[in-house]
């Protein structure tokens, strides 16, 4: 596609059940980053996929966060038994090199995750 | 240490009038790049502007330009002839090479009618 696609839109749970959230890059990205927005805050950043290297997990906030990236393409972020605090948009990014500095970061639409 | 700073958390403006949104960074590295994103209420980030670090010109892009001042470590959003439609966040952020991109924690603008 011509942007980076995330689906679904908006995805409300019951507090304990598992989410997959997933984002679809700009097709020829060798990175792809999810992000964190609670309401009226900032970025916070959660993982960071680029290209063959070992992912940089650093920001994911807890071992009930998780992620993977299939064939270098398609990104899945799974948040299980989830929480009320877990409740914000969850944004994608990719872009096309992986460490340039000039590399720009293009975003997709987000999940809006709502915890009851 | 803030490796973004963005020291107006809201600014307000006139329609047609410029704005500058302030973006100050902290790095070592003699390579980075330097971005603006536009985040209106929909929610999507919208990249704006680059400024790389080796440049020798300051970006511009249609009614925002970035004021590069490289001995200061700023890097300030200027948009000319404000429209209604640039209420928005506005996050600046860094890369330095071989690393992760770092957000600053936004500005909002409200332009007025």
């Amino acid at each position: 596609g011509a942007g980076v696609s995330q689906s679904p839109s908006n995805k409300v749970t019951e507090k304990g059940k598992d989410v997959e959230l997933r984002c679809d890059p700009i097709s020829g990205h060798t990175a792809l980053y999810w992000y964190r927005q609670s309401l009226g805050q900032g970025l916070e950043f959660l993982i960071y996929f680029q290209g063959n290297s070992a992912p940089d997990k650093s920001g994911l906030p807890s071992d009930r966060f998780s992620a993977e990236r299939t064939g270098g393409s398609v990104s899945t972020l799974t948040i299980q038994r989830t929480q009320q605090e877990d409740s914000a948009v969850y944004l994608c990014a990719s872009s096309l090199l992986a460490g340039g500095s000039g590399d720009t970061q293009y975003f997709g639409p987000g999940t809006r995750l709502t915890v009851l | 240490a803030q490796k973004i700073t963005q020291t107006q958390p809201g600014m307000f403006v006139q329609e047609k009038e410029a704005v500058t949104l302030d973006c100050t960074y902290d790095t070592s590295d003699p390579s980075y790049g330097l971005f603006w994103y536009k985040q209106p209420s929909s929610g999507e980030m919208i990249f704006l502007i680059y400024q790389g670090s080796y440049d020798q010109q300051n970006a511009t892009e249609g009614r925002y330009s970035l004021n590069f001042q490289k001995a200061r470590k700023s890097a300030n959003l200027v948009i000319s002839a404000s429209q209604l439609g640039d209420s928005a966040m506005y996050f600046c952020a860094m890369r330095e090479y071989g690393q992760n991109f770092v957000f600053g924690p936004g500005t909002r603008l409200s332009v007025l009618p």
